[in-house]
């Protein structure tokens, strides 16, 4: 069974550009979740995605940050315009039911803005 | 605000030594515990749980879940290089499937 995919898996940008991420969940998957890790720290939820719904996005910077998962399978994350502080590795989930915590995680993409 | 505090924050240890990493919780509505290994990215799966008292056991590896005491705690036997990683403590909480992290126990596996 394929793993989730991320790309690209490092990006290094400036201050004031924009990016986007993109995430295809393992087959079958319901769900769909971004999540930021900062270094030293624990991964945190950005969005949520049931199927193409947004389940939860109360921590998305929505002033910067929009997602979409237009046909309810892969997803984009796109930051604009970036800041330093945005700075993080961005990791994709994805689960096979909303209920299940049981979540699988792709290999991440390491953002660094100058 | 849903809480989840690892300790220790790095571990260092030989070869061979047992470790015991510790997550304990504050948050509403638990509906149960996740530890994942996170080697370069990616966190792996390693054990979901859901039941006081109920060890779940996997090799080497191995969690038990205190609900009274709101903590969990993950085993490792004689610990190998391959066990070098970053161990992430997770609360499901909720309907929706949503997890709360903690920042993780960096442990290094010495020869």
């Amino acid at each position: 069974e394929a793993g989730v995919a991320q790309s690209p898996r490092y990006k290094i940008i400036e201050k004031r550009q924009s990016v986007a991420f993109w995430c295809n969940p393992i087959s079958g998957h319901a769900t769909l979740y971004w999540y930021q890790q900062i270094l030293g720290q624990g991964p945190k939820l950005l969005i949520q995605f049931q199927n193409n719904g947004v389940v939860d996005d109360s921590q998305l910077p929505k002033d910067r940050f929009s997602a979409e998962r237009l046909k309810g399978v892969d997803s984009t994350l796109k930051i604009q315009p970036a800041k330093l502080e945005d700075s993080a590795v961005y990791l994709c989930a994805s689960s096979a039911t909303g209920t299940s915590h049981e979540q699988y995680f792709g290999p991440g993409t390491r953002l660094t803005v100058t | 605000e849903d809480k989840v505090v690892q300790s220790p924050l790095s571990l260092v240890v030989h070869e061979g030594d047992t470790v015991t990493l510790n997550c304990s919780y504050e948050v509403t509505n638990f509906r149960s515990l996740l530890w994942y290994k996170q080697e370069k990215k990616a966190p792996t799966f390693l054990f979901m749980l859901t039941s006081s008292g109920i060890e779940k056991k996997s090799g080497r590896l191995s969690s038990i879940l205190d609900k009274k005491e709101l903590f969990s705690i993950l085993n490792i036997t004689a610990t190998q290089t391959g066990d070098s990683a970053i161990y992430l403590c997770a609360v499901g909480t909720g309907t929706a499937s949503k997890l709360t992290f903690g920042t993780g126990t960096r442990l290094q596996v010495m020869l």
